[in-house]
């Protein structure tokens, strides 16, 4: 089944503690992003992948890392978490960066709580 | 940035009635997308209409695009309790290389 796969779904943690959200598509899928989402702000990007090895800032990167070594991953490293990174984020990708024809698809959302 | 607006930011209706959301934008974009996403879930691609259309259809949804007016409308016929869900627009501008989603407007089916 063609899908994006998020880990983990709930995470709970404390201000400083590194920690990583994975991302995984089994579509070949060449571009991908990660974004947040608020009340009352929406979903927000922050960062994107248009393939292998090149990633680029989106609207909300800082306190964010992310990398892309394999074109099927791309994770969500928050290196020193603090609370106003609490939030519900999404992994998405899709086939190409034409947009055209490539809708993206979405991961089922990991919610952060960072106390 | 936000790029889309929509409006209402909510919409309460009866069954079988149809709803009608609208989204404005405000740079040139190449394509418009609607997407629907059901309480905390992922988001899930409806329709994509492209900057050179005018009126899109896919079964009970129906999509305009009025590019002299930056705005789009999204026309749900005959809905149903599971259309329950919040609906986004989002953009792909012309000058960048990433969607730019509004902040949605959540859909109530009573049945």
């Amino acid at each position: 089944e063609a899908q994006v796969t998020q880990n983990p779904r709930y995470l709970i943690t404390v201000t400083g503690k590194k920690l990583t959200v994975t991302c995984s598509q089994n579509m070949n899928h060449e571009y991908m992003s990660w974004y947040r989402q608020d009340p009352g702000l929406g979903l927000r990007q922050i960062y994107y992948s248009m393939n292998v090895e090149v990633t680029d800032k989106g609207d909300v990167p800082e306190g964010y890392k992310v990398s892309r070594k394999e074109k099927r991953n791309f994770p969500l490293i928050l290196e020193s978490p603090s609370p106003n990174q609490t939030s519900l984020y999404f992994c998405a990708s899709s086939s190409t960066w034409t947009g055209y024809d490539s809708p993206l698809h979405f991961g089922n959302g990991t919610r952060l709580t960072v106390t | 940035s936000q790029q889309g607006e929509e409006d209402p930011q909510a919409l309460s209706i009866q069954e079988g009635e149809n709803a009608t959301m609208n989204c404005s934008y405000k740079t040139s974009i190449n394509n418009l997308q609607w997407y629907r996403q059901n309480s905390g879930r992922g988001l899930v691609h409806l329709i994509l209409i492209r900057s050179n259309e005018r009126e899109k259809h896919s079964g009970r949804l129906r999509v305009t695009l009025d590019t002299s007016k930056k705005s789009s409308s999204l026309l749900i016929t005959a809905s149903r309790a599971a259309d329950t869900a919040s609906y986004f627009c989002a953009t792909e501008e012309t000058s960048g290389s990433r969607l730019t989603f509004g902040e949605g407007t959540q859909l109530t089916v009573n049945p």
